[in-house]
């Protein structure tokens, strides 16, 4: 089955740098990849999305990345902010399941410092 | 806006004891999700279901079972509660038609097995 590694586990920057967190994928016939985004104490919610056909999407201050001959796609956000701090999931969707079912990565924990 | 809602923030239960976590979302949608979370090891499915009364298993169902009576009700029944099972429990949901579509989060239920 689809196996998703996400790295860093963990991801500190100053407040106005940018953030990369990359993920790869074992299944290489899967075709979407959405990232979600987990503030402190809520629940997560989709941030951006990116489809096997695209090789990059952006969406103001962040953006995703997909090389599908390496099987990776990475989450870019620039000129972060205190508020970009949360933890982040990357995920992609197995060929084999018609039913949108979701593997997700471990996770990034992203702190934003002022 | 998409609702879906968790029937506890918070519960603790005591090993051996049935627990019931149900979720509900009032925006029509066919599939529905039941995740744990844990540090470390990101969101895993245990079980889903397509439409009323239909289910599949996750990666983890391991100790839990899941109900489907009416479309905009899943259950999660742990049979026998263990301490391992000690967990955030996420309830999603979306839509079954179309192109890939958002899952919607609850706000998760903090169980605690004593």
């Amino acid at each position: 089955g689809e196996n998703v590694e996400q790295h860093p586990s963990t991801l500190s920057v100053q407040e106005g740098d940018s953030a990369v967190i990359k993920c790869t994928y074992s299944d290489s016939a899967s075709n979407y990849f959405p990232w979600y985004k987990q503030e402190l104490g809520k629940r997560p919610q989709l941030i951006i999305d990116i489809r096997s056909n695209v090789g990059e999407k952006k969406d103001q201050r962040i953006a995703v990345t997909l090389n599908k001959t390496a099987k990776h796609f990475s989450l870019h956000i620039t000129e972060t902010q205190p508020e970009d701090s949360a933890v982040y999931f990357c995920a992609a969707i197995p060929s084999n399941t018609g039913f949108q079912k979701l593997v997700f990565g471990t996770g990034t924990r992203l702190l934003v410092s002022p | 806006d998409v609702k879906v809602t968790q029937s506890s923030r918070y519960l603790v239960k005591r090993t051996g004891e049935k627990v019931f976590l149900e979720c509900v979302q009032d925006m029509d949608h066919e599939n529905m999700f039941w995740y744990r979370q844990d540090p470390g090891l990101g969101l895993r499915l245990i079980y889903f279901s397509y439409d009323v009364k239909m289910k599949e298993k996750g990666d983890i169902p391991e100790g839990y079972s899941v109900s489907r009576e009416k479309k905009e009700r899943f259950s999660l029944i742990l049979e026998s509660a263990s301490t391992n099972q000690t967990s955030m429990y996420l309830c999603a949901s979306s839509l079954g038609t179309g192109d890939y579509n958002e899952q919607f989060f609850g706000p998760g239920t903090r169980l605690t097995v004593l």
